[in-house]
């Protein structure tokens, strides 16, 4: 049962845009929201997070922004770089029971940043 | 410090055969999640171990198991190997920080 909603499913960008890539959760019962970047032949590494009791968080180029009321959080790539192409994960992290510590990932988002 | 590491990083089994794939968590972490990836289903959560025991399990069946020993290695069974376990097996350490989860590079598994 998919929690975790991501879109697009691809992306396109020219260098120094903006990428945006949305997530929508379906279980209040999360406590954490990491973005992941996954490159070829790589594990996924954690890029930036949030707990839900923010609202935005920056770390450099990247920003997440989160809607508790609509249970939708975003990544936003500010000036985009073809060193950016790669694959971005939401997940979600479980807080109760049996679901307590699991990352529930959402799809995934191929960007590819033109130069 | 070392990352997380995971042997094999490629493998080639026959369907009905087993494997075992192994990970070594980064030093002092003491929980190890492993996750399968596919093109289709994506990421999906295994099962995660925490001091030799297993703290949760996903939806997979029982053909797939794990375990983890004393020092914190942790080793995933695929029994009965069939087509659609083709995946890159990931595997996830983490530390006291319970936020950050490190991941390996995965075992991509191809079953013929």
């Amino acid at each position: 049962q998919q929690q975790v909603k991501q879109s697009p499913q691809s992306l396109i960008v020219q260098k120094g845009g903006i990428s945006i890539i949305n997530c929508a959760y379906e279980n209040t019962a999360f406590d954490y929201f990491p973005w992941y970047q996954q490159f070829p032949g790589k594990g996924p590494a954690l890029l930036i997070a949030i707990r839900p009791d923010v609202s935005e968080k920056k770390e450099g180029r990247f920003t997440i922004s989160f809607n508790k009321s609509a249970k939708q959080f975003s990544l936003h790539i500010m000036d985009s770089q073809p060193g950016d192409s790669a694959t971005y994960f939401c997940a979600a992290r479980g807080v109760y029971g049996g679901a307590t510590n699991k990352l529930i990932f959402g799809t995934g988002t191929l960007l590819a940043v033109q130069p | 410090k070392a990352g997380v590491t995971q042997t094999p990083r490629y493998l080639i089994k026959t369907r009905g055969q087993q494997v075992t794939l192994s990970c070594s968590p980064i030093s002092g972490h003491r929980s190890v999640s492993w996750y399968q990836q596919t093109p289709g289903q994506g990421l999906q959560f295994l099962f995660e171990y925490f001091s030799e025991t297993q703290r949760n399990k996903g939806n997979f069946p029982g053909r797939f198991s794990g375990r983890q020993f004393s020092n914190s290695r942790s080793e995933m069974n695929v029994s009965t190997l069939e087509l659609g376990d083709s995946a890159l097996y990931l595997c996830a350490s983490r530390g006291l920080d319970r936020d950050e989860q490190f991941f390996g590079p995965g075992t991509r598994l191809t079953v013929l």
